[in-house]
């Protein structure tokens, strides 16, 4: 069985602050993993993706994760916070086993303080 | 925008009533999942279809609930005799089969309250 678990369900930053949401990930085989954003009251995003091409992934809106095997880990980070950044963030995983449905997080919900 | 849109977007209905939801993918994704997000949790894998067929279901998905997939084009989602429980957001992805890197594309979401 595969999981995620996203370290602090809220995390508030200040606008131009690093931002750093945690995601550890329990898998039996080499994972497929995801970040996904939701904005109140609408579906979610695709931010970025691991499919082991590279350790280090960049996605959209200036966000990257990089997988770290030896830690089980895929934390998504942004060098500058902006106010449209305030929403949730779903870590997920799946594997190449056929089914690919993915597995989320809880969720980490991001503030941006002016 | 993905491209993969939902109908409706919000739905009240009374308990013991009966709800469906539809699914419009984009043409060319023959994968088409459903997903069930209740208040401050992550979504939770209900159903997916290839094609036409439903290829599996998770245990969430009790005997009430009932998805099709005719022609492999649009899915419904149907919830019989409603719970409180029954409660969510229910979101529909879809993707289109590219080995290892299948990426899934999320509709808006249908917001279910039952009263």
């Amino acid at each position: 069985a595969q999981s995620v678990t996203q370290l602090g369900s809220h995390v508030s930053v200040s606008e131009g602050a690093l931002v750093l949401l945690r995601c550890n990930y329990s898998s039996s085989v080499p994972p497929y993993l995801f970040w996904y954003v939701q904005y109140p009251n609408q579906g979610l995003q695709l931010l970025l993706k691991y499919t082991s091409a590279a350790t280090l992934v960049k996605g959209i809106n200036g966000f990257e994760a990089e997988f770290k095997k030896s830690e089980t880990s895929f934390h998504l980070t942004k060098p500058s916070a902006h106010m449209s950044d305030a929403a949730e963030y779903f870590c997920a995983v799946s594997d190449d086993t056929g089914r690919r449905a993915l597995t989320f997080g809880s969720g980490t919900r991001l503030q941006v303080q002016p | 925008d993905t491209g993969v849109s939902q109908d409706p977007r919000h739905k009240i209905t009374k308990r013991g009533q009966n709800v469906t939801f539809r699914c419009d993918p984009i043409s060319e994704h023959n994968r088409l999942y459903w997903y069930r997000q209740t208040l401050g949790q992550g979504p939770e894998f209900l159903t997916y279809f290839q094609n036409e067929a439903q290829l599996e279901k998770s245990r969430l998905l009790s005997d009430r609930f009932s998805a099709e997939r005719p022609k492999g084009s649009f899915s419904t989602l149907e919830i019989q005799r409603t719970e409180q429980g029954d409660s969510a957001m229910y979101l529909c992805a879809n993707s289109a089969l590219q080995g290892p890197q299948e990426t899934q594309y999320f509709g808006p979401g249908t917001r279910l309250l039952v009263l």
